[in-house]
């Protein structure tokens, strides 16, 4: 079975520039997650996407949005974009909705990543 | 909030030598608890994880035990091998999206 799937892999954009990120999830997973993970650093949640509808937003500015399509497929949208957004952008699925994980329900997948380099 | 802190690397040791990595953690409630690994140039794969206190997680030979009582989730292993060198991840989750420590660089030599 395919895992969670990303793309582009890698992408180099300029300041002021807009980037869209997509993410296929496990087959039957309905939850996807969005993080971003600066060089050095652990990934910080930017998002996450249940059955189409936000349930979840990180402290990030309103240049990040996101959203889930029919298929559970989702795209991350970074407009504006400044030398900081530089980092691995990683996508995460799961079955569940985000709860605890006593049954391994909303225990997340992550896919390999999107690199986003700013110049 | 929900915090989790992990040593700093990086740490280099010997092929088969014993691997400790410490974490605590800061949560409300009764946090699930987790090791990520991360291979050069590759996403995050869970490696272990333990849903209540006591519990024991274990794969690949890697190690964590969930103790309430001191908030650890220390991660061990007897005998590490080169194969093993990647950033280990300590990362919590409650009611809340997962949260993760900065990362342990592991890297062993032959």
């Amino acid at each position: 079975d395919a895992g969670v799937t990303q793309s582009p892999t890698h992408l180099i954009k300029t300041r002021g520039q807009q980037v869209t990120l997509r993410c296929s999830p496990i087959s039957g997973h309905k939850s996807v997650s969005w993080y971003q993970q600066v060089l050095g650093q652990g990934p910080q949640f930017i998002f996450q996407y249940y059955e189409k509808e936000e349930r979840g937003r990180g402290n990030f500015p309103d240049r990040f949005s996101a959203r889930q399509f029919p298929n559970y497929s989702s795209e991350l949208n970074v407009n504006a974009l400044l030398l900081g957004d530089s980092a691995l952008y990683l996508c995460a699925s799961s079955l569940g909705r985000g709860g605890r994980t006593w049954d391994g329900a909303n225990v997340l997948t992550f896919g390999a990543g999107s690199r986003l380099t700013v110049l | 909030g929900n915090s989790v802190t992990q040593m700093e690397g990086p740490v280099t040791l010997s092929e088969e030598a014993f691997l400790t990595i410490n974490c605590t953690y800061t949560a409300t409630g009764y946090p699930s608890l987790f090791w990520y690994v991360q291979y050069p140039g590759e996403g995050l794969q869970l490696l272990l994880k333990a849903t209540k206190a006591d519990d024991k997680g274990s794969n690949k030979g890697f190690e964590a035990t969930y103790r309430k009582e001191t908030t650890s989730f220390h991660l061990e292993k007897g005998s590490v091998q080169v194969s093993d060198s990647a950033v280990y991840f300590c990362a919590l989750k409650g009611n809340t999206p997962l949260v993760f420590g900065k990362g342990t660089r592991l890297s062993v030599i032959a």
